[in-house]
């Protein structure tokens, strides 16, 4: 079974820090891309973070650009976000993702379930 | 940044009823363009990829068109489980763009 998990989330103060963890179990991890996507209470949908398979490839939001950092371990089938400098505003839902491809589209497949970051004081 | 605007934002409907969903993008992303539903609490689900693309094992009363900016999802007969929240997505370029949503909700 293709399954997504993440964990590291919880409450933190401003300016404080998280690490999130997602592993990944059934699929060959390896060879997708991972992406972050969070949303906040009762919003919408937000790309955070995107790397490729083997890491040359990195992109993030101009909302976390400088303090938050998507990385990978493809010998322990794992995605982390290293979140810094933590506010208010990253207050989300965090979903770990990857990326899904079949005739030249792609999208986002399969989801974790999502880890809740409460950054609050 | 290319900025998606779904339209309607919130839309009440009855079982049977056939709705369309528009998604327009502020620049041409070819088909680029995926559909979401997300109910409460859960991880959204792909519904089409490719503008028009139906993932596998969807029901065929999903259907999605459209290139270019404009772009549209169709529930042709709307069960009681199509109640949830409709996102478009834009993978043509990076950043990667969601549009704000769509409730769809029982009449």
């Amino acid at each position: 079974e293709v399954q997504l998990v993440e964990s590291g989330g919880g409450l933190v103060k401003p300016g404080g820090s998280l690490r999130l963890s997602c592993a990944a179990s059934g699929f060959t991890f390896s060879n997708y891309s991972m992406n972050w996507v969070r949303q906040a209470p009762g919003k919408g949908l937000e790309w955070v973070s995107s790397i490729s398979d083997s890491s040359i490839y990195i992109y993030s939001a101009d909302s976390v650009k400088g303090r938050f950092t998507i990385s990978r371990d493809n010998a322990k089938n794992s995605l982390f976000l290293q979140m810094n400098s933590l506010r208010a505003e990253d207050t989300a839902v965090y979903y770990c993702t990857g990326v899904s491809i079949a005739a030249g589209y792609n999208w986002f497949d399969p989801w974790g379930q999502g880890v809740l970051v409460t950054v609050s004081s | 940044d290319i900025q998606l605007t779904q339209s309607p934002s919130f839309l009440s409907a009855s079982v049977g009823d056939r709705v369309t969903i528009t998604c327009r993008a502020s620049q041409g992303i070819s088909s680029y363009l995926a559909w979401y539903q997300q109910k409460p609490g859960k991880a959204p689900k792909v519904l089409i990829y490719g503008a028009s693309t139906l993932q596998s094992g969807v029901p065929s009363r999903f259907s999605g068109s459209g290139s270019g900016t404009e772009f549209t999802l169709t529930i042709s007969s709307l069960q009681p489980e199509d109640f949830a929240t409709y996102y478009c997505q834009q993978l043509d370029s990076y950043p990667i763009t969601f549009g704000q949503g769509t409730r769809l909700e029982i009449k």
